[in-house]
């Protein structure tokens, strides 16, 4: 496996369930990314972990719960969502935090997630 | 806060030339990114600019005035395969590792 990798890439849950989304990244990076992108609206920053350590977290609802084991994965965990949280949910990651040349953010395929 | 303005859509033939722009409103403006993004697939980055000026890579080149808040993103001998969402994302010192982005551009590519 190369690059970010993404699993499931589509998921359909109910509002009641429990799930978790898994993100792995074969690039030996230091800073992972969780993204929302609802349709027509701009990618939305969810949380960035650097060094296994949160460093981010943008107004997230409670419903997701981040986990970050190593710097390698990342998990999104998700409970009693709602069908407004249905989106594409994408993973990066980067070198570190720090914008600068050459350390750039390389995406996952991202999960398709739909709230019933 | 930032506030990030890109056109939704353009279109344009193949071979000829498009030009995206980005305005965006930031405190402690720190860089600013390209991503191309086809539909149902990742963004992939493009091009990153902190310094006023053009850079170009191939066929594609970005440009930043810092003073103006306004960046570029210039598509030439357009393909079809250049058909894609092209989003502009800003990063500030004010937020370690937030990349800010705008809505994204969707360039159609007609025969």
């Amino acid at each position: 496996e190369t690059g970010v990798t993404q699993t499931p890439r589509h998921l359909v849950m109910g509002m009641t369930n429990k799930k978790s989304l898994k993100c792995e990244q074969h690039l030996g990076h230091n800073a992972m990314y969780w993204y929302k992108q609802s349709a027509k609206k701009p990618l939305e920053l969810m949380f960035v972990y650097s060094l296994e350590e949160r460093v981010e977290n943008n107004s997230v609802p409670s419903r997701f719960s981040p986990e970050c084991p190593n710097s390698s994965h990342l998990f999104l965990h998700l409970h009693t969502l709602q069908p407004e949280d249905s989106a594409l949910y994408l993973c990066a990651s980067s070198q570190d935090p720090a914008p600068r040349p050459g350390n750039e953010q390389f995406f996952g395929p991202g999960t398709r997630l739909t709230v019933l | 806060g930032q506030n990030i303005d890109q056109p939704t859509e353009m279109t344009a033939t193949e071979g000829a030339i498009v030009q995206i722009n980005c305005t965006y409103q930031t405190s402690g403006f720190n860089g600013l990114f390209w991503y191309q993004q086809h539909a149902g697939e990742a963004p992939t980055f493009l091009s990153y600019n902190v310094l006023d000026g053009l850079e170009e890579k191939g066929r594609f080149s970005s440009f930043l005035s810092r003073s103006k808040g306004y960046s570029y993103l210039l598509l030439k001998e357009l393909q079809m395969k250049d058909s894609a969402s092209y989003l502009c994302a800003v990063t500030s010192t004010d937020s370690w590792g937030k990349f800010q982005f705008g809505a994204g551009t969707q360039v159609v590519v007609t025969p």
